[in-house]
């Protein structure tokens, strides 16, 4: 079966960097892209970023342009996002998805950033 | 980057009684080439993960009730639960994916 298994909750003072990464099994890892989209604590789904990972092409949201950093491997089947200049606006949880050529259909479990001084 | 917004932002509704989503789009994601609304509907349950329930703004996932149903071309689409059941409780969202994504605010939908 289909599984996103992501990297273990990280807390992060202001300024720094984060790195999650989201490893894939029971597909071919080539054949989806790989989605990142965050929540915040009782907010709205929003979409970060996507990669493909056959090709290593990608497209962000114009909201995280300069900060946001998607990458694949595809030895690994593993999927990474480093969002750097972190600040408290970005605790959240952040989620790795999957799509099958359109809509997103699996999801990975969440990886909870908190930042704080 | 296209928005998506939604309305009402919460809505509260008796056992077995229908209730309509409304998603609208700032562009149309009608594609000519191929005719299709590159459209999806979301239904995400407290502390877990969203969950696929229609996509091509119509075509309902495999698996899912058929009481939900989604319709509209365009900028301007719905989604309704025809007969609410308790197990409807979530809030859902609308996204349009096509070389980029973005969800709506998302609507809660309650019991009256």
């Amino acid at each position: 079966q289909v599984q996103l298994v992501q990297s273990g909750a990280e807390v992060k003072k202001p300024g720094a960097s984060v790195k999650v990464s989201c490893k894939a099994s029971g597909y071919t890892f080539i054949n989806s892209a790989i989605h990142w989209v965050r929540q915040a604590p009782g907010q709205r789904l929003e979409w970060m970023a996507w990669i493909n990972p056959a090709y290593g092409n990608t497209k962000y949201s114009q909201k995280f342009q300069g900060r946001l950093t998607i990458t694949s491997d595809t030895s690994a089947s593993t999927g990474y996002m480093e969002l750097s200049s972190l600040t408290s606006e970005d605790t959240a949880v952040y989620y790795c998805a999957k799509d099958r050529g359109g809509p997103i259909d699996y999801w990975g479990q969440g990886t909870l950033v908190t930042v704080s001084s | 980057d296209i928005v998506m917004t939604q309305s009402p932002d919460s809505l509260a509704v008796s056992l077995g009684e229908r209730a309509t989503i409304n998603c609208k789009s700032s562009r149309s994601v009608l594609y000519s080439s191929n005719n299709k609304n590159y459209l999806a509907w979301y239904q995400q349950k407290p502390g877990q993960t969203p969950k696929l329930l229609i996509y091509w703004a119509s075509t309902r996932e495999s698996g899912v009730p058929d009481r939900f149903s989604g319709s509209g071309s365009g900028t301007d689409f719905t989604l309704t639960i025809s007969s609410l059941q308790a197990e409807d409780v979530a809030v859902y969202y609308c996204q349009h994916y096509d070389s980029t994504r973005a969800f709506g605010q998302g609507t809660k939908v309650e019991i009256k």
